[in-house]
């Protein structure tokens, strides 16, 4: 039973460019999270997506990022324009359908260094 | 929103010694506090959770207690083995919601 899934592990961009990082959840979950993790520090909620929604963006920068989760793939969450403060480890997470907390289980991160 | 502490940020123990990390919450209406192991350049894996329902859960070396009324809840590890060592996260989530406003994280470092 695969876990979660990120692709790519490591992503150079230089300043300006676009990144996209791609997030399959575990099989039977349909909710995605976004959370960013800056060199030790703690993980910062951004987005809260199910398939073809976007439940919560409260943690999300207003310009240069978006996020999706189409019906058919992976969850894409993509920056635009990258600077190097973007530059970060980029976790996304899965959980089960249910209303409320539930358990969130980890994919290995995409980490991005903008040069 | 809530807002969660964690102490301490860094933690040195002995092989065999317990640990004992330690987190507070802002907000009444979380309902929810998952522990996760973060190892270096690894995902976070959970490894124990708590509802506000019950004060207290055991998993074999690990355990979480949680005080609503003071809004602090601790993690536990006893006979601490250097595999224990890692950056710990504590979290809550409140009532209703999926999103997890995570501690700062502790680094423990077990010496053989």
């Amino acid at each position: 039973n695969a876990g979660v899934m990120q692709n790519p592990r490591h992503l150079v961009r230089r300043r300006g460019q676009e990144a996209r990082l791609r997030c399959s959840p575990m099989k039977g979950h349909s909710h995605v999270y976004w959370y960013r993790q800056l060199p030790e520090e703690g993980l910062k909620f951004m987005v809260y997506l199910q398939k073809e929604n976007i439940i919560d963006e409260s943690g999300m920068p207003k310009e240069r990022f978006s996020a999706e989760f189409p019906k058919e793939g992976p969850s894409i969450l993509r920056i635009q324009q990258v600077v190097r403060g973007d530059s970060a480890a980029y976790f996304c997470a899965s959980s089960p359908p249910a209303s409320g907390s539930v358990e969130q289980y980890f994919g290995p991160g995409t980490r991005l260094t903008v040069t | 929103g809530e807002n969660v502490e964690q102490h301490p940020s860094t933690l040195s123990v002995q092989e065999g010694d317990s640990a004992v990390i330690k987190c507070t919450y802002s907000d009444s209406a979380s309902n929810y506090f998952p522990w996760y192991k973060q190892e270096l350049g690894k995902r976070p894996q959970l490894i124990i959770d708590i509802r506000s329902n019950v004060g207290e859960k055991k998993d074999q070396r690990i355990a979480v207690t949680l005080n609503k009324t003071a809004k602090h809840f601790s993690l536990h590890i006893t006979e601490t083995q250097p595999e224990d060592s890692a950056v710990y996260f504590c979290a809550a989530s409140r009532a209703g919601y999926s999103t997890l406003t995570f501690g700062k994280g502790t680094m423990l470092l077990v010496s053989p």
